[in-house]
């Protein structure tokens, strides 16, 4: 159990365009899910934290209006890169969490999705 | 924000030696976890280490964690080809509530040659 999907898992999109990567918890409901991106040869950054039915909580320097989060069911989240540039290339992954028999929140992270900006 | 640095960042050994990985961080944690991910792929978590623990073990590895010097190691031992791969430490910030935040160390790749 605890499988989390992306989709897509690459995508090349043309500057200016928007696009938008699900995330989706197979088998379990996810309390919270993650949005990280990752450089190449660089560690993941988190970049937002979503709860279902309520906004997302953005760290620090990233930039809300760009990446759009919406966190619709216990199952599905999205993040929707708007106007995307070149500098928006990158690797980004999802994460779910679920509370395990301890109450601690272990987070299940999804293949990831390589968008590449034209 | 990143908060762990991780050392070596770049590790080559032979098919068979031990591995060591450290990591360190900057602020109270909730516990500290280490993952695992091959290249262009997702993350796998390989084992969590509470706060108040000091060494656990999971098959070939060993974790340690000082939360006085606010560090911790992972050794792989009797290391294999497969083991290859990037390794991340992330720790759970305490104070970040019950939702499992996890900030990630900068990684340490492994290149283990048979």
């Amino acid at each position: 159990g605890a499988v989390v999907s992306q989709h897509p898992s690459r995508v090349i999109c043309k500057s200016g365009t928007s696009v938008k990567i699900e995330c989706r918890s197979l088998d379990f409901q996810a309390t919270t899910m993650f949005w990280y991106r990752q450089f190449p040869k660089q560690s993941l950054m988190l970049m937002a934290t979503s709860n279902e039915g309520s906004k997302a909580t953005y760290e620090q320097g990233v930039e809300k209006d760009k990446f759009l989060i919406n966190h619709a069911s216990l199952t599905l989240s999205t993040l929707t890169v708007t106007s995307a540039h070149p500098e928006d290339s990158s690797f980004y992954i999802c994460s779910a969490s679920r509370p395990d028999l301890a109450g601690f929140n272990e987070q299940f992270f999804g293949p990831g999705t390589r968008l590449t900006v034209l | 924000s990143q908060q762990g640095e991780e050392d070596p960042q770049a590790l080559s050994i032979q098919e068979g030696e031990n591995a060591t990985m450290n990591c360190s961080y900057k602020t109270s944690i909730n516990n500290l976890q280490w993952y695992r991910q091959n290249s262009g792929r997702g993350l796998v978590h390989l084992i969590l280490i509470r706060s108040n623990e000091r060494e656990k073990h999971s098959g070939r590895l060993r974790v340690t964690l000082d939360t006085s010097k606010k560090s911790s190691s992972l050794l792989i031992t009797a290391s294999r080809a497969a083991d290859t791969a990037s390794y991340f430490c992330a720790t759970v910030p305490l104070g970040s509530g019950n939702t499992g935040k996890l900030i990630f160390g900068q990684g340490t790749t492994l290149q283990v040659k048979p």
